[in-house]
């Protein structure tokens, strides 16, 4: 069965800092991979999403970026983090055409 | 710009009864149509998918989809003080992109 994997679980960091979230899936090959952010109280807000290896899409301008090193893992960074950037960050993904994604765990962000 | 619209609730039922959330769209082209649940702190869960018109049963679960009123919506019979989440509906476009509603909060009463 497939299992996602997302770490660390929880992160404080100081304004200015860097920042490295890492997802990685098991148990299927040539999966889509989606980075989202969801702020408190608000809906999901897609950031990237890729369909192979170095392929990324942005969705939203913003300080952040992402890479795909390897099929089955997907790595959210940035050089500077702001306040703004503090949420829950959720890597999920897809196979075929049906659409369905899977979330991860959640990386729970705060920014001070 | 695509929308997915929900009533964000809160939502409350008695133990034992029928909860009705429901989803409206703006892309007619849309083609997939989901429900994730939510427990407060914890990722989104995937439920129930419908593709075609009509009703979908899984369980306690009905999906219901109307293409032509751009309307989704997710029934849940028998309700548990532990289908207290947030449900999320989330509508896939013709270019495979992903669009979310911000979430019904449902709150089922012992």
């Amino acid at each position: 069965s497939q299992t996602i994997h997302q770490w660390p679980a929880t992160l404080v960091q100081p304004v200015g800092s860097p920042l490295s979230l890492e997802c990685t899936v098991e148990g299927t090959s040539n999966p889509n991979l989606y980075w989202y952010r969801q702020a408190a109280g608000r809906g999901l807000q897609l950031l990237f999403y890729s369909v192979g290896i170095g392929q990324i899409s942005s969705e939203v301008p913003q300080n952040l970026s992402a890479s795909r090193p390897q099929d089955r893992q997907f790595i959210l960074s940035s050089k500077k983090l702001l306040l703004s950037d503090s949420g829950f960050y959720l890597c999920a993904w897809s196979v075929g055409p049906s659409g369905q994604q899977y979330f991860g765990p959640g990386t729970r962000l705060t920014v001070t | 710009q695509k929308e997915v619209e929900q009533n964000s609730g809160p939502l409350s039922v008695p133990e034992g009864a029928i909860a009705s959330l429901n989803c409206t769209y703006s892309d007619r082209g849309s083609q997939s149509f989901f429900w994730y649940r939510q427990y407060s702190g914890k990722s989104p869960e995937l439920i129930m998918f419908i593709y075609s018109n009509g009703d979908k049963e899984d369980g306690r679960f009905t999906a219901q989809l109307n293409k032509a009123s751009q309307y989704v919506s997710l029934l849940i019979r028998d309700s548990q003080p532990s289908d207290s989440a947030t449900y999320l509906c989330a509508v896939m476009d013709t270019g495979n992109q992903f669009y979310f509603g911000t979430g019904t909060s449902l709150t089922v009463i012992p």
